[in-house]
């Protein structure tokens, strides 16, 4: 297992374009959260899931932004008719329910042009 | 409101020197926290967190509730600890959000 990966790296989209982007977390890790960091700040927690079920969303989580993880693996994240605003590197990080340290991805960089 | 603060957005010491990177918190109970380190083109990873009472990498972080802080140590800096670090919260009634302050860059001079 070489930890959680994050596809694509890097995505340039223009202004109203749908995005999507994919996680694999580790293998036997049942819990996984999606993150959005912008320059200069820290992580910012958008959405998390146990399994397949989906167990809390941010406020920033806006109706354009929705998560998935249908078989309890890797999930994906999709922005639609995205905006300026959107650009940031989204993480993904992944748990055991029973740990509290979480083990982030390398990110994807969406710059929404 | 629950909220953590990294006061200082840039750190530089000599290699050698004592090291603090400040964290306060806003926090109504008793707080989780932790640090995470970023090095240079790595990806983000635990440093530690205070449950444990650990020590990783010579850092030690005591959480003091009378000061509401989670300050990390280190006796003596190593340019290999040059990096960016977050002091984060677990929210509180939550199990998946970390609330995760600004960040620290640590500078170690030669």
């Amino acid at each position: 297992d070489t930890g959680v990966s994050q596809d694509p790296r890097h995505k340039i989209t223009k202004r109203g374009q749908n995005v999507t982007f994919r996680c694999d977390p580790i293998s036997e890790h049942n819990r996984l959260y999606w993150y959005r960091q912008t320059l200069g700040q820290g992580p910012e927690f958008l959405t998390y899931f146990q399994n397949e079920a989906q167990l809390e969303k941010s406020r920033l989580l806006s109706d354009r932004f929705s998560a998935e993880r249908p078989k309890g693996s890797f999930s994906t994240l999709e922005i639609q008719r995205t905006e300026q605003g959107d650009s940031a590197m989204y993480l993904c990080a992944s748990s055991l329910a029973t740990q509290d340290g979480y083990t982030f991805g390398s990110g994807t960089r969406l710059t929404v042009v | 409101a629950q909220r953590v603060t990294q006061p200082e957005k840039l750190l530089s010491v000599f290699k050698g020197a004592p090291v603090e990177l400040k964290c306060n918190y806003s926090y109504s109970g008793s707080p989780e926290l932790f640090w995470y380190v970023q090095y240079s083109r790595q990806r983000l990873q635990l440093l530690l967190r205070h449950i444990s009472r650990e020590s990783i990498k010579g850092f030690t972080a005591d959480l003091n509730k009378g000061e509401t802080s989670f300050h990390l140590k280190k006796p003596f800096a190593q340019e290999e600890d040059s990096a960016m670090y977050y002091c984060a919260l677990k929210g509180k009634g939550s199990q998946g959000n970390l609330i995760f302050g600004k960040g620290t860059k640590l500078s170690v001079k030669p």
